[in-house]
């Protein structure tokens, strides 16, 4: 069965510190990686993909197929990036499939 | 522009009455999606429509009802609204149902149910 596991609810961190935001899928076949940000009451937007390999606002993602992760990361976390953090796995290859979000992740950086 | 929009972003309404949610995407996307973000922020997938045609129907209670009449807009209408109805309700589309590049979200309806 399709899951994605997003095994914090809430990470508090300062301003300055590393941030890693955890994300462990469980999909048949080789899927597409997501990570979508909502800031408050604003819309979901896309964060970044791994397909693209690149950097976002300071942030990447490795996907580690091994572990079946994809966590989030940034060395140096700014206040700017608190907000709800989603990881969305997609099978990205045809068939019947239900598009899944992890349970999110709420970032707080305090000053 | 806006790529998707969703009107009204907020609706305040009393139980039993029956309300819709209009979308609508400039973006020539095939696929477009309603998802229902609740108090705890999870993120429910409700329905989705594929050249309007309806390819994801996840056990929603059949007083929500989807309408897609063209590939670029999918409504939402609501019959005998509940307490438990309260929530964000989130439009989206994607470029095909594949999901490649992703969604593009609506800002949100934040619909309170009285």
């Amino acid at each position: 069965a399709q899951r994605v596991t997003q095994p914090e609810k809430l990470l508090s961190v300062f301003k300055g510190a590393p941030v890693e935001l955890k994300c462990n899928y469980s999909y048949s076949g080789s899927p597409e990686l997501f990570w979508y940000v909502q800031y408050s009451r604003q819309r979901l937007q896309l964060l970044l993909r791994h397909i693209s390999r690149e950097s976002i606002k300071g942030f990447t993602a490795d996907l580690n197929k091994g572990e079946t992760s994809f966590h989030l990361k940034k060395p140096f976390a700014q206040e700017e990036d608190s907000a709800m953090y989603y990881c969305a796995p997609t099978p990205a290859s045809g068939g019947s499939y239900i598009p899944t979000f992890g349970r999110g992740t709420s970032l707080i950086v305090h000053p | 522009d806006t790529a998707v929009s969703q009107t009204p972003k907020y609706l305040v309404t009393q139980m039993g009455n029956d309300k819709s949610i209009k979308c609508e995407q400039n973006l020539g996307h095939d696929t477009m999606y309603w998802y229902k973000q609740d108090s705890k922020k999870f993120l429910k997938i409700m329905f989705s429509y594929n050249n309007k045609e309806l390819i994801i129907n996840e056990t929603v209670p059949n007083r929500f009802s989807p309408k897609s009449p063209d590939k670029a807009h999918l409504n939402l209408h609501i019959n005998s609204l509940e307490l438990g109805d309260s929530a964000v309700y989130f439009c989206a589309s994607s470029q095909d149902r594949l999901l490649v590049y992703g969604y593009t979200f609506g800002s949100g309806t934040r619909l309170t149910v009285v």
